[in-house]
C-alpha cells in the first residue's frame, strides 16, 4: 500500500492547460477503473473532482477531464482559473484504498 | 443531503486511545447507498487514508496500522467511530470522515466532514 507518485508541483498560466499525473502499480491504478481526484484549498476539506477515471460530479465544470493508460491516471485541467490554484490528489480505491502524495498547483 | 460531523479530543497523550466518531445527518448510516471511511493528514503533508467500514459490517484497514485501529457503527445514535491505540506524535493530523456514495460507484468519497485536528501530545 505504497502512496500513489504524483509530482510535487505543477504551475500554469491562466487560460492554460495543465495535467497531473498520477502512477501506481497493476495492483491499484492499473488493476481498476476506481481512480478519482481530489482538489484541497488550504483549511479546507478535500472535495472530489474526478471518479472512475473519468467522471465528473455534478457541479464540476468540463474543465475538468482524466485518463488513464497502463499504472499512470492523469488529471488536465484546461482553461486554468486562478480559482484552480491548490493541492490536488489521486485516489486507487480498489478493496483498500491509497492516495497520491498530492500536487501542488500554482496558478502565475 | 448528506453531511458528516466529526467529534472527538482534540488533545491525546502518547500511548493512550485516540477514539473520534463521525455523525451522520440526511441519511441513514445502515444504508446500502453508503460505505463510510476515515482519513488523516498530517500537517503539511498529504492525505492517507486509515480504514472503511461496509453497510454488511465489513472493514478494511490500512495495512500498517491494521494492528492499532478499529472502526465500527452505532446505528442506534447514526454514527461511526474510529480507535486508535498507541498513539505517537506521528498520529498528529487532521481527521476526516467521509463518505463514499452508490452515486459515485461506491468507490470515491464524494462527502467528507470539515475535518478535526487532533494533537498528541504529554
Amino acid at each position: 500500500q505504497s502512496a500513489l507518485t504524483q509530482p510535487r508541483s505543477v504551475s500554469g498560466s491562466p487560460g492554460q492547460s495543465v495535467t497531473i499525473s498520477c502512477t501506481g502499480t497493476s495492483s491499484d491504478v492499473g488493476g481498476y477503473n476506481y481512480v478519482s481526484w481530489y482538489r484541497q484549498h488550504p483549511g479546507k476539506a478535500p472535495k472530489l473532482m474526478l471518479y472512475d477515471v473519468s467522471k465528473r460530479p455534478s457541479g464540476v465544470p468540463d474543465r475538468f477531464s482524466g485518463s488513464k493508460s497502463g499504472n499512470t491516471a492523469s488529471l488536465t485541467i484546461s482553461g486554468l482559473q486562478a480559482e484552480d490554484e491548490a493541492d490536488y490528489y489521486c485516489c486507487s480505491y480498489a478493496a483498500t484504498v491509497v492516495f497520491g502524495g498530492g500536487t501542488k498547483l500554482t496558478v502565475l | 443531503q448528506l453531511q458528516l460531523q466529526e467529534s472527538g479530543p482534540g488533545l491525546v497523550k502518547p500511548l493512550e486511545t485516540l477514539s473520534l466518531t463521525c455523525t451522520v445527518s440526511g441519511g441513514s448510516i445502515s444504508s446500502r447507498s453508503y460505505y463510510w471511511g476515515w482519513i488523516r493528514q498530517p500537517p503539511g503533508k498529504g492525505l492517507e487514508w486509515i480504514g472503511s467500514i461496509y453497510y454488511s459490517g465489513g472493514t478494511y484497514y490500512k495495512s500498517s496500522l491494521k494492528s492499532r485501529v478499529t472502526i465500527s457503527v452505532d446505528t442506534s445514535k447514526n454514527q461511526f467511530s474510529l480507535k486508535m491505540s498507541s498513539v505517537t506524535a506521528a498520529d498528529t493530523a487532521v481527521y476526516y470522515c467521509a463518505a463514499a456514495s452508490s452515486g459515485y460507484s461506491l468507490r470515491a468519497f464524494d462527502i467528507w466532514g470539515q475535518g478535526t485536528m487532533v494533537t498528541v501530545s504529554s
